[in-house]
């Protein structure tokens, strides 16, 4: 089945302890991004990869990092969690960053930062 | 600037009775357009998109919408609402340049009441 797994799907840490939130995908998809999303604000694009080795910020990195090593995976590492990053993180994956493209999204991931 | 409006936050409609939700968006041309739904705890999925031709387009479990492009609108609709449409909907625009082109609304929360 084509699909975007995310894991953890729930995870409560504290702040400042690092924590990585894996996203892979079995399409061979050259685009995959992060999104969070908050109440009132939708989803909000954090980082994206155009391809292996290539990724690039997006409206709201601040206080995140990835890593594209292998066309599949994409995770997203939290170095020093903070409150302000309790969420709802969702990776998504699709053929190409163009816009012609649909997005295949994970189930979720929901971080509390204590 | 890109840019997807969703003037509406919540919505509540009464089973079988019809549905509009609204998406405006801001974008020197004609852009690719989504609707993309989320149930309670899942993923985004995506309902219906538009690239070209028919402006009226079909899409999953009965949805529709229809692009508009005097009044940058691609509303969605359905003739009779069912319980299990309650859910999160979001309209998505994507450009048509190369690159990271993905925008999304901030989402309209319908509740359906029996």
């Amino acid at each position: 089945e084509a699909q975007v797994t995310q894991n953890p799907r729930y995870l409560i840490t504290v702040t400042g302890k690092k924590l990585t939130v894996t996203c892979s995908q079995n399409m061979n998809h050259e685009y995959m991004s992060w999104y969070r999303q908050d109440p009132g604000l939708g989803l909000r694009q954090i980082y994206y990869s155009m391809n292996v080795e290539v990724t690039d910020k997006g409206d709201v990195p601040e206080g995140y990092k990835v890593s594209r090593k292998e066309k599949r995976n994409f995770p997203l590492i939290l170095e020093s969690p903070s409150p302000n990053q309790t969420s709802l993180y969702f990776c998504a994956s699709s053929l190409s960053g163009m816009g012609a493209n649909v997005l295949t999204f994970g189930a979720g991931s929901r971080l509390t930062v204590l | 600037a890109q840019s997807v409006t969703q003037p509406d936050i919540h919505i509540t409609v009464s089973e079988g009775a019809s549905l509009e939700l609204r998406c405006n968006y801001s974008y020197g041309a004609t852009p690719y357009l989504f609707w993309y739904v989320q149930s309670p705890g899942q993923g985004l999925q995506l309902l219906l998109k538009y690239f070209s031709g028919d402006t009226l387009v079909q899409g999953i479990k009965g949805f529709e919408a229809e692009f508009k492009r005097s009044q940058s609108s691609f509303n969605l609709r359905k003739p009779s609402v069912h319980w299990s449409d309650a859910a999160e909907y979001f309209c998505a625009v994507g450009a048509q340049d190369t690159g990271n082109q993905f925008y999304f609304g901030t989402g309209t929360s319908l509740t359906v009441i029996p």
